[in-house]
């Protein structure tokens, strides 16, 4: 299994400004995930997190806007850029581990932002 | 490409039924599915793991079900209760998770 402690739980934020999501990891897993849920909606990845490289961005998504650190197998960041109002969303960071028996997904507790 | 879908998209039921949370993929070719729980501005609760080779999972109230070569799952829930309100989503694994949309439900007590 794996624990994620994701910080902030929540913020309100300026339209213009930047804030940064972190996630911690109580173990080390090679990719993680970043996912946006706007109000009323479902889950939406964001990006893929790969320590050592680039993060995947998915169709939609650029770095400018989102861009992911992940120094070690164990830690990432997500920082949403010159922020607007229809920034505000839950947003979540994944792991999925593979165990010998099973794969799990496992994520922190979200970040709730509100951009005013 | 894979795609996930839930029905109903929102449910509302009395207090004390049982009822059933439907979630059906196209691409049979997944590790595991995994049905989560989500509450109003929260995060994510994972509730049951099913892996590929499973048929079923049990936890408490909660019995959750597989059929890959149909590309269905269901989530049973016994004797809802009001605090079972929030919105449940399911999620099949291979690589990554690919999301339903979920199903809010509403427990009237």
């Amino acid at each position: 299994s794996a624990v994620i402690s994701q910080k902030p739980s929540r913020d309100i934020c300026q339209r213009g400004t930047s804030l940064t999501i972190q996630c911690q990891v109580d173990s080390q897993v090679t990719m993680m995930f970043w996912y946006r849920q706007q109000p009323g909606q479902s889950l939406t990845l964001i990006a893929t997190a790969n320590q050592g490289s680039e993060a995947t961005y998915e169709s939609g998504f650029v770095i400018d806007k989102f861009p992911i650190s992940r120094p070690n197998l164990t830690f990432s960041t997500l920082t949403v850029s010159n922020m607007s109002p229809e920034d505000s969303s839950i947003y979540l960071c994944s792991v999925v581990v593979r165990g010998e028996r099973n794969t799990e997904a496992f994520f922190g507790q979200g970040t709730r932002l509100t951009v005013v | 490409k894979q795609e996930v879908t839930q029905i109903p998209a929102a449910l509302s039921v009395p207090e004390g039924e049982n009822l059933v949370l439907n979630c059906s993929f196209t691409d049979s070719a997944i590790y595991n599915l995994q049905w989560f729980r989500q509450d109003p501005g929260k995060g994510l609760t994972s509730l049951l793991l099913i892996q590929s080779s499973q048929r079923e999972q049990t936890s408490g109230r909660l019995n959750a079900s597989l059929d890959k070569s149909s590309g269905r799952s269901t989530l049973y829930i016994a004797a809802s209760q009001p605090g079972d309100s929030a919105t449940y989503l399911c999620a099949v694994i291979k690589y990554q998770l690919i999301w339903g949309a979920g199903t809010k439900l509403i427990i009237k007590p």
